[in-house]
C-alpha cells in the first residue's frame, strides 16, 4: 500500500498564529484528502484534494479557515489558519491506493492550541 | 447525506472470545465499506473492507458481512488477543467519491 508522511507529527501554537500540515506520497496519487480527528471523536472528511483543480471542501469547512495546496500528485498542504483552542484535533491525510483499491491514512498530526 | 451509525461504543471481552461491532448506513448508493483500527497515537490502519456485490468476506481471525437490504454491516473478530486492543471505525462511501463517512468508533478492550 501507498506509504505516507506527515509533517509535522506533533505540535502545540498560540491562538491566532496558522500552521501548514504537509503530507507526502510515496506514489503518485489522483485523489487526497484530509480529516479532522476531534479529541475522543471520529474522523470528519474537510476537503478533497485533486491535482490541478481547487479543493471541495465539505459542509461545516471553508477555505478562507483551511486552505489547501496539491502542486503535484505526490503531495499536499493543509493550513489551520487563526488557530483557537477548538482547533486543537489530529488532522490526518489521506489518499485512494489504487494499490489495493482501499484508503491509506497518514499517521497524523496532532494539534494543541493554547 | 450519508449517516453512519456505529454500535456498541465501548467493548470488553476476553482474551480468546469473539467480539462483533455493527454499523448502519442511510444511502442505499454507498458501495464500499471499510473497517479501520486505530492504536493510540497512530492512524487509522485499514484491516478488511467490503464491497456491495459481496456479502462476506474473511481474512483470517477477521470476517465482515453485509446486507445491502438492511443497510448493515459488521466486523466479526474470532479468538480475539489483547493486542487486538483499540479503537475501531467502520465507514461508508461511494466509491467513486473517495468520501469515507465513519462511524463514531468502537473500543475494544480485550482482557488477558
Amino acid at each position: 500500500s501507498a506509504v505516507i508522511s506527515q509533517k509535522p507529527s506533533r505540535d502545540i501554537c498560540q491562538r491566532g498564529t496558522s500552521l501548514t500540515i504537509q503530507c507526502q506520497v510515496d506514489s503518485q496519487v489522483t485523489m487526497m484528502f484530509w480529516y479532522r480527528q476531534q479529541p475522543g471523536q471520529s474522523l470528519t472528511l474537510i476537503a478533497t484534494a485533486n491535482q490541478g483543480s481547487e479543493a471541495t471542501y465539505e459542509s461545516g469547512f471553508v477555505i478562507d479557515k483551511f486552505p489547501i495546496s496539491r502542486p503535484n500528485l505526490t503531495f499536499s498542504t493543509l493550513t489551520v489558519s487563526n488557530m483557537s483552542p477548538e482547533d486543537s484535533s489530529i488532522y490526518l491525510c489521506s489518499v485512494e491506493d489504487l494499490g489495493y483499491y482501499g484508503y491509506t491514512f497518514g499517521s497524523g498530526t496532532r494539534l494543541t492550541v493554547v | 447525506g450519508e449517516n453512519v451509525e456505529q454500535h456498541p461504543s465501548t467493548l470488553s471481552v476476553q482474551e480468546g472470545d469473539s467480539a462483533v461491532i455493527k454499523c448502519t448506513y442511510s444511502d442505499s448508493a454507498s458501495n464500499y465499506f471499510p473497517w479501520y483500527k486505530q492504536e493510540l497515537g497512530k492512524g487509522p490502519q485499514l484491516i478488511i473492507d467490503i464491497r456491495s456485490n459481496v456479502g462476506e468476506k474473511k481474512d483470517q481471525r477477521i470476517a465482515v458481512t453485509l446486507n445491502k437490504t438492511a443497510k448493515h454491516f459488521s466486523l466479526h473478530i474470532t479468538e480475539t488477543q489483547p493486542e487486538d486492543s483499540a479503537v475501531y471505525f467502520c465507514a461508508a462511501s461511494q466509491s467513486n467519491t473517495g468520501k469515507l463517512i465513519f462511524g463514531q468508533g468502537t473500543t475494544l478492550q480485550v482482557k488477558p
